[in-house]
C-alpha cells in the first residue's frame, strides 16, 4: 500500500498517559497534517508540517506535540492525557503543502482513554 | 478566520430520489472548497472540488460566492451513496498562499434507503 499509514489502528490506555501516533505520508509527499475526529467538535486541524519543519498550527493542546524525521514520517504526541482527547486522530499528506495539492488521508488510529 | 458549516446532521432519502448536501462557508478571502467522503470503516476520500468543475460519482457542487455556499447535488440517490460527507474549506493566508489546512464542517451523515 503505496497510501498514507498510521499505526496503531487502535490504542486503549489510561488518563494521565502519554501516547504516541505514528503516521507514514505516501511516497513522495512532504507535508503531513494531523486532524482530530471527535463526536463533539468534529474533524479538526491540529497541525502541519512540511519537510520537516512545523508550517501551521490549528487547535493543538499544550500537552500534544508533533515533530517530522528527515525520513518524512511523522509522530503526533499526546500526554497527560484526559477523557476527552478520546478520539479519531487522522493524518493526511501532500506533495508540497501548497495550495492545489489534495490531501490523502490515512485511516487513522482510534485513541481511547479510560 | 474561517468556518464551515453544514446544518444537517442527518439526511435520509429514498434510492432514486435527488439529493443535496448544504455547505456554508464564511471567509473574507478566496477559498478552496472541498467535499469529502467517509464510508463506512474506511478512510476519508476527497470527492470532488470546486476548481476542477468535474462530476464524480455522479455528484456535482457549484461555489456560490454570493451565498457562500457550497451545496452538494446528486440527482439520483443510489444506496451506495450512504456515507458521511464533509466539505471542507482551504484558505490564503495573508501572503497569498496556502500551507494547505483544510476546515471541516461537521459532516452529514446520508442514508439511502432501497
Amino acid at each position: 500500500d503505496s497510501g498514507v499509514t498510521q499505526t496503531p489502528k487502535h490504542l486503549i490506555t489510561a488518563t494521565g498517559q502519554r501516547v504516541t501516533l505514528r503516521c507514514s505520508p505516501r511516497s513522495g509527499d512532504l507535508s503531513v497534517y494531523w486532524y482530530q475526529q471527535s463526536l463533539d467538535q468534529g474533524l479538526q486541524f491540529l497541525i502541519q508540517y512540511y519537510n520537516g519543519e512545523e508550517r501551521a498550527k490549528g487547535n493543538i493542546l499544550e500537552r500534544f506535540s508533533a515533530q517530522q524525521f528527515p525520513d518524512l514520517h511523522s509522530e503526533l504526541n499526546l500526554s497527560s492525557l484526559e477523557l476527552g482527547d478520546s478520539a479519531l486522530y487522522f493524518c493526511a499528506s501532500s506533495r508540497s503543502g501548497r495550495l492545489g495539492d489534495e490531501q490523502y488521508f490515512g485511516p487513522g488510529t482510534r485513541l481511547t482513554v479510560t | 478566520a474561517q468556518r464551515v458549516t453544514q446544518p444537517e446532521k442527518l439526511l435520509s432519502v429514498f434510492k432514486g430520489a435527488p439529493v443535496e448536501l448544504k455547505c456554508n462557508y464564511s471567509y473574507s478571502g478566496s477559498p478552496e472548497l472541498f467535499w469529502y467522503v467517509q464510508y463506512s470503516r474506511q478512510r476519508l476520500q476527497l470527492l470532488l472540488r470546486h476548481i476542477s468543475r468535474e462530476s464524480i460519482k455522479g455528484f456535482t457542487a457549484d461555489l456560490n460566492k454570493g451565498e457562500t455556499s457550497f451545496h452538494l447535488k446528486k440527482p439520483f440517490a443510489q444506496e451506495e451513496d450512504s456515507a458521511m460527507y464533509y466539505c471542507a474549506l482551504r484558505a490564503r493566508n495573508a501572503g497569498g498562499t496556502s500551507y494547505g489546512k483544510l476546515t471541516f464542517g461537521q459532516g452529514t451523515i446520508l442514508t439511502v434507503h432501497p
